[in-house]
Protein backbone atom coordinates (compact mmCIF):
# COMPACT_ATOMS: atom_id res chain seq x y z
CA UNK A 1 0.00 0.00 0.00
CA UNK A 2 1.35 3.29 -0.99
CA UNK A 3 1.60 5.90 1.89
CA UNK A 4 3.14 9.34 2.12
CA UNK A 5 3.47 10.94 5.46
CA UNK A 6 4.30 14.30 5.72
CA UNK A 7 5.79 15.75 8.96
CA UNK A 8 7.79 18.57 10.20
CA UNK A 9 4.94 21.77 9.82
CA UNK A 10 4.17 23.31 13.06
CA UNK A 11 4.47 27.24 13.60
CA UNK A 12 7.15 29.88 13.20
CA UNK A 13 7.25 33.70 13.02
CA UNK A 14 7.89 35.61 9.53
CA UNK A 15 11.33 35.45 8.17
CA UNK A 16 11.73 31.98 10.04
CA UNK A 17 12.76 28.92 8.20
CA UNK A 18 11.24 25.47 8.72
CA UNK A 19 12.01 22.10 7.21
CA UNK A 20 9.10 19.36 5.98
CA UNK A 21 9.60 16.19 5.16
CA UNK A 22 7.75 13.30 3.36
CA UNK A 23 8.49 9.73 4.43
CA UNK A 24 7.41 7.23 1.42
CA UNK A 25 6.54 3.73 2.09
CA UNK A 26 4.99 0.71 -0.51
CA UNK A 27 6.39 1.53 -3.82
CA UNK A 28 9.46 2.44 -5.31
CA UNK A 29 10.92 5.49 -4.46
CA UNK A 30 13.44 6.57 -6.76
CA UNK A 31 10.90 6.09 -9.98
CA UNK A 32 8.62 8.65 -9.30
CA UNK A 33 9.40 12.63 -9.60
CA UNK A 34 7.68 14.29 -6.73
CA UNK A 35 5.65 17.12 -6.10
CA UNK A 36 4.19 19.64 -3.15
CA UNK A 37 1.19 21.13 -3.17
CA UNK A 38 -0.03 23.49 -0.54
CA UNK A 39 -3.73 25.06 0.62
CA UNK A 40 -3.85 27.93 2.34
CA UNK A 41 -6.88 28.11 4.97
CA UNK A 42 -10.80 28.19 3.30
CA UNK A 43 -8.61 28.54 -0.24
CA UNK A 44 -7.91 26.31 -3.24
CA UNK A 45 -4.84 24.15 -4.24
CA UNK A 46 -1.50 25.80 -5.14
CA UNK A 47 1.45 24.10 -6.93
CA UNK A 48 5.05 24.49 -4.98
CA UNK A 49 7.30 22.32 -6.80
CA UNK A 50 8.73 19.13 -8.12
CA UNK A 51 11.69 17.14 -7.95
CA UNK A 52 12.49 14.14 -10.61
CA UNK A 53 13.81 10.94 -9.80
CA UNK A 54 17.37 11.76 -9.28
CA UNK A 55 16.59 14.93 -7.71
CA UNK A 56 18.71 16.35 -10.50
CA UNK A 57 15.77 18.97 -11.78
CA UNK A 58 13.51 20.84 -10.13
CA UNK A 59 11.00 23.00 -10.21
CA UNK A 60 9.31 26.02 -8.45
CA UNK A 61 6.56 28.23 -8.35
CA UNK A 62 7.19 32.14 -8.70
CA UNK A 63 5.74 32.54 -5.29
CA UNK A 64 8.13 30.19 -3.44
CA UNK A 65 11.34 30.62 -5.82
CA UNK A 66 14.54 31.57 -3.82
CA UNK A 67 12.81 30.83 -0.66
CA UNK A 68 12.15 27.09 -1.13
CA UNK A 69 14.31 24.70 -1.74
CA UNK A 70 13.07 20.93 -2.63
CA UNK A 71 15.29 17.78 -2.06
CA UNK A 72 15.04 13.81 -1.64
CA UNK A 73 17.09 10.87 -0.08
CA UNK A 74 15.92 8.42 -2.20
CA UNK A 75 18.28 5.75 0.69
CA UNK A 76 15.91 7.02 2.90
CA UNK A 77 12.65 7.17 0.64
CA UNK A 78 12.11 10.91 2.25
CA UNK A 79 10.85 14.00 0.24
CA UNK A 80 12.12 17.22 1.64
CA UNK A 81 10.72 21.27 1.15
CA UNK A 82 13.05 23.58 2.92
CA UNK A 83 11.03 26.66 3.74
CA UNK A 84 12.84 30.14 4.22
CA UNK A 85 12.18 33.43 4.63
CA UNK A 86 8.48 32.41 5.41
CA UNK A 87 5.97 35.03 5.05
CA UNK A 88 2.24 35.09 6.46
CA UNK A 89 1.04 33.97 3.21
CA UNK A 90 3.02 31.12 3.13
CA UNK A 91 0.77 29.70 6.23
CA UNK A 92 -0.86 26.62 4.62
CA UNK A 93 -1.54 22.65 4.58
CA UNK A 94 1.59 21.51 2.46
CA UNK A 95 0.76 17.91 0.54
CA UNK A 96 3.30 16.30 -0.89
CA UNK A 97 2.23 13.92 -4.22
CA UNK A 98 3.39 11.18 -6.66
CA UNK A 99 3.10 11.87 -10.43
CA UNK A 100 1.83 8.97 -12.18
CA UNK A 101 3.66 6.55 -14.35
CA UNK A 102 1.86 4.73 -17.04
CA UNK A 103 2.86 0.88 -17.28
CA UNK A 104 5.37 1.66 -20.15
CA UNK A 105 7.31 4.00 -17.68
CA UNK A 106 6.27 7.72 -18.82
CA UNK A 107 4.16 9.94 -17.23
CA UNK A 108 0.95 10.38 -17.31
CA UNK A 109 1.12 14.17 -15.74
CA UNK A 110 -0.78 13.82 -13.05
CA UNK A 111 -0.82 13.44 -9.04
CA UNK A 112 -1.65 10.14 -8.33
CA UNK A 113 -1.13 9.39 -3.97
CA UNK A 114 -1.33 12.04 -1.39
CA UNK A 115 -0.45 12.37 1.95
CA UNK A 116 -2.24 14.04 4.39
CA UNK A 117 -0.84 17.19 4.71
CA UNK A 118 1.23 19.05 7.15
CA UNK A 119 0.14 22.35 8.78
CA UNK A 120 2.47 25.60 8.47
CA UNK A 121 1.31 28.34 10.79
CA UNK A 122 3.04 31.64 10.01
CA UNK A 123 2.60 33.97 12.87
CA UNK A 124 4.25 36.06 15.44
CA UNK B 1 1.72 30.86 -13.42
CA UNK B 2 -1.89 31.85 -13.41
CA UNK B 3 -4.29 29.31 -12.14
CA UNK B 4 -7.22 28.09 -14.58
CA UNK B 5 -10.43 29.33 -14.15
CA UNK B 6 -13.58 27.52 -12.86
CA UNK B 7 -16.73 28.83 -11.27
CA UNK B 8 -16.82 28.60 -7.58
CA UNK B 9 -19.87 27.07 -7.48
CA UNK B 10 -21.99 24.17 -9.01
CA UNK B 11 -25.36 23.32 -7.61
CA UNK B 12 -27.84 20.39 -8.74
CA UNK B 13 -30.95 18.24 -7.16
CA UNK B 14 -29.82 14.50 -6.64
CA UNK B 15 -30.20 12.62 -9.87
CA UNK B 16 -29.36 15.71 -12.19
CA UNK B 17 -25.97 16.03 -14.39
CA UNK B 18 -23.68 19.15 -13.51
CA UNK B 19 -21.22 20.70 -15.51
CA UNK B 20 -17.88 22.17 -14.05
CA UNK B 21 -15.46 24.31 -16.80
CA UNK B 22 -11.70 24.83 -16.61
CA UNK B 23 -10.38 27.35 -18.96
CA UNK B 24 -7.00 28.46 -19.47
CA UNK B 25 -5.05 28.63 -22.59
CA UNK B 26 -2.80 28.23 -25.26
CA UNK B 27 0.68 26.79 -22.86
CA UNK B 28 -1.51 24.44 -21.14
CA UNK B 29 -5.42 23.28 -21.71
CA UNK B 30 -5.27 24.33 -24.96
CA UNK B 31 -1.85 22.51 -26.16
CA UNK B 32 -1.64 19.32 -23.87
CA UNK B 33 -4.15 16.52 -23.15
CA UNK B 34 -3.30 16.59 -19.95
CA UNK B 35 -5.73 17.47 -17.94
CA UNK B 36 -6.97 16.14 -14.71
CA UNK B 37 -9.66 16.78 -12.16
CA UNK B 38 -9.42 16.35 -8.00
CA UNK B 39 -12.19 15.95 -5.75
CA UNK B 40 -11.44 17.14 -2.05
CA UNK B 41 -13.95 16.39 0.87
CA UNK B 42 -12.87 18.57 4.07
CA UNK B 43 -10.02 18.27 5.68
CA UNK B 44 -9.02 15.60 3.08
CA UNK B 45 -6.59 14.87 0.28
CA UNK B 46 -7.58 15.75 -2.69
CA UNK B 47 -8.30 12.07 -5.05
CA UNK B 48 -7.96 12.00 -8.47
CA UNK B 49 -11.23 11.33 -10.64
CA UNK B 50 -10.44 11.91 -14.26
CA UNK B 51 -7.06 11.95 -15.96
CA UNK B 52 -5.70 12.59 -19.34
CA UNK B 53 -8.89 14.58 -20.08
CA UNK B 54 -11.48 11.75 -20.43
CA UNK B 55 -9.83 8.91 -18.26
CA UNK B 56 -10.91 7.66 -15.12
CA UNK B 57 -8.67 5.56 -12.65
CA UNK B 58 -9.97 2.48 -10.86
CA UNK B 59 -12.49 3.07 -8.60
CA UNK B 60 -13.66 5.90 -9.67
CA UNK B 61 -17.51 6.31 -10.75
CA UNK B 62 -18.63 5.91 -14.63
CA UNK B 63 -20.89 8.96 -13.49
CA UNK B 64 -17.61 11.07 -13.78
CA UNK B 65 -16.47 12.11 -16.88
CA UNK B 66 -14.20 14.36 -18.50
CA UNK B 67 -13.73 16.36 -21.70
CA UNK B 68 -11.62 19.31 -23.43
CA UNK B 69 -12.68 21.71 -26.14
CA UNK B 70 -10.11 24.60 -27.14
CA UNK B 71 -8.31 26.09 -24.22
CA UNK B 72 -11.80 24.31 -21.62
CA UNK B 73 -11.75 21.16 -20.40
CA UNK B 74 -15.12 20.27 -18.58
CA UNK B 75 -16.14 17.61 -16.18
CA UNK B 76 -19.70 15.80 -15.79
CA UNK B 77 -20.98 14.23 -12.85
CA UNK B 78 -24.16 12.47 -13.86
CA UNK B 79 -26.45 11.41 -11.43
CA UNK B 80 -25.58 13.96 -8.91
CA UNK B 81 -25.52 11.89 -5.25
CA UNK B 82 -24.68 13.56 -1.82
CA UNK B 83 -21.51 12.10 -1.49
CA UNK B 84 -20.14 14.46 -4.63
CA UNK B 85 -20.66 17.28 -2.40
CA UNK B 86 -16.83 18.50 -2.34
CA UNK B 87 -14.36 20.70 -3.63
CA UNK B 88 -13.43 20.15 -7.18
CA UNK B 89 -10.00 21.10 -9.00
CA UNK B 90 -8.69 20.62 -12.44
CA UNK B 91 -5.07 20.69 -13.48
CA UNK B 92 -3.03 20.51 -15.99
CA UNK B 93 0.09 19.82 -17.53
CA UNK B 94 1.97 23.56 -18.50
CA UNK B 95 4.76 24.48 -20.86
CA UNK B 96 6.19 27.37 -18.06
CA UNK B 97 8.10 27.27 -15.26
CA UNK B 98 6.20 24.44 -13.50
CA UNK B 99 5.22 21.41 -14.36
CA UNK B 100 1.12 21.72 -13.61
CA UNK B 101 -0.74 24.13 -12.66
CA UNK B 102 -4.07 23.54 -10.48
CA UNK B 103 -7.41 25.52 -11.36
CA UNK B 104 -9.25 28.09 -8.65
CA UNK B 105 -11.44 25.46 -7.83
CA UNK B 106 -15.52 24.71 -7.50
CA UNK B 107 -17.89 24.00 -4.50
CA UNK B 108 -20.44 21.51 -5.70
CA UNK B 109 -23.39 21.80 -3.52
CA UNK B 110 -26.27 18.78 -3.39
CA UNK B 111 -29.44 20.36 -3.09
Amino acid sequence: EVQLVESGGGLVQPGGSLRLSCAASGFPFSRYAMHWVRQAPGKGLEYVSAISRSGDSTYYANSVKGRFTVSRDNSKNTLYLHMGSLRTEDMAVYYCATEAYGSSGYSMYFLDYWGQGTLVTVSS
Amino acid sequence: QSALTQPASVSGSPGQSITISCTGNRSDVGVYNYVSWYQQHPGKAPKVMIYEVSNRPSGVSNRFSGSKSGNTASLTISGLQAEDEADYYCSSYTSTSTPFVFGTGTKVTVL
